[in-house]
């Protein structure tokens, strides 16, 4: 059974700071991987989506690298923002035999302060 | 109005009601999924529809009844629902059914 674990639980930084958000799963047989934000009591926005032969993905100040062998996937925010606040949740589709379903993590919570 | 939207943004219910949730998409894709979020769970998904046919249904309770009258509209009716049923349904949709999905705001719903 897949699981996605995403460390850590809650990050607050100063404004301006690198970060990176960790998120890891148990069966590396997966057919791709997303990375969403979610605002508080909102939907899921999609922020990267990674093929299991790629190995990064880059939007503006966003970079998801993926190491499928060893389970793991970062997203890398460069120069913070207080509007990067948010729940960022990562979720991996487990390959073609399961069809429909997406895995996801509970997420991090990030607050960057002004 | 584009992208995927859902109705109502709220709605509190006793347990003895029935109401419904609904979730139209505007991007022409051909798959549509209800996703629950509880406090401190990941998203769980409930129901997959796959060209209007269902094709997951994620051991969900019968007090949950999912329809898809067609590719852009998707609902959710709710009968004598339980307190811990409370929490927000989220709606997707995607191309097809291995693509990126889409989300929609949620309908925070509270059972009381």
């Amino acid at each position: 059974k897949q699981e996605v674990t995403q460390i850590p639980a809650a990050l607050s930084v100063p404004e301006g700071e690198n970060l990176v958000l960790n998120c890891s799963f148990t069966d590396s047989a997966i057919y791709n991987l997303q990375w969403f934000r979610q605002d508080p009591g909102k939907g899921l926005t999609s922020l990267l989506l990674i093929q299991s032969s790629q190995r990064e993905q880059t939007s503006g100040r966003l970079n998801a690298s993926l190491d499928k062998s060893s389970g793991r996937s970062t997203l890398y925010i460069a120069a913070s923002q207080p509007g990067d606040s948010a729940t960022y949740l990562c979720a991996v589709r487990p390959g073609k035999e399961y069809g429909n379903k997406l895995v996801f993590g509970a997420g991090t919570i990030l607050r960057v302060k002004s | 109005e584009t992208g995927v939207t859902q109705t109502p943004r709220h709605l509190v219910m006793g347990m003895t009601n029935k109401k419904s949730l609904k979730c139209e998409q505007h991007l022409g894709h051909n798959a549509m999924y209800w996703y629950k979020q509880s406090a401190k769970k990941p998203l769980e998904l409930m129901f997959v529809y796959s060209l209007e046919e269902r094709v997951e249904n994620n051991s969900v309770p019968s007090r949950f009844s999912p329809e898809c009258p067609n590719s852009s509209h998707l609902f959710l009716h709710l009968h004598t629902l339980q307190p811990e049923d409370s929490a927000l349904y989220l709606c997707a949709s995607s191309q097809d059914s291995l693509d990126e999905q889409y989300f929609g705001p949620g309908t925070r719903l509270t059972v009381t």
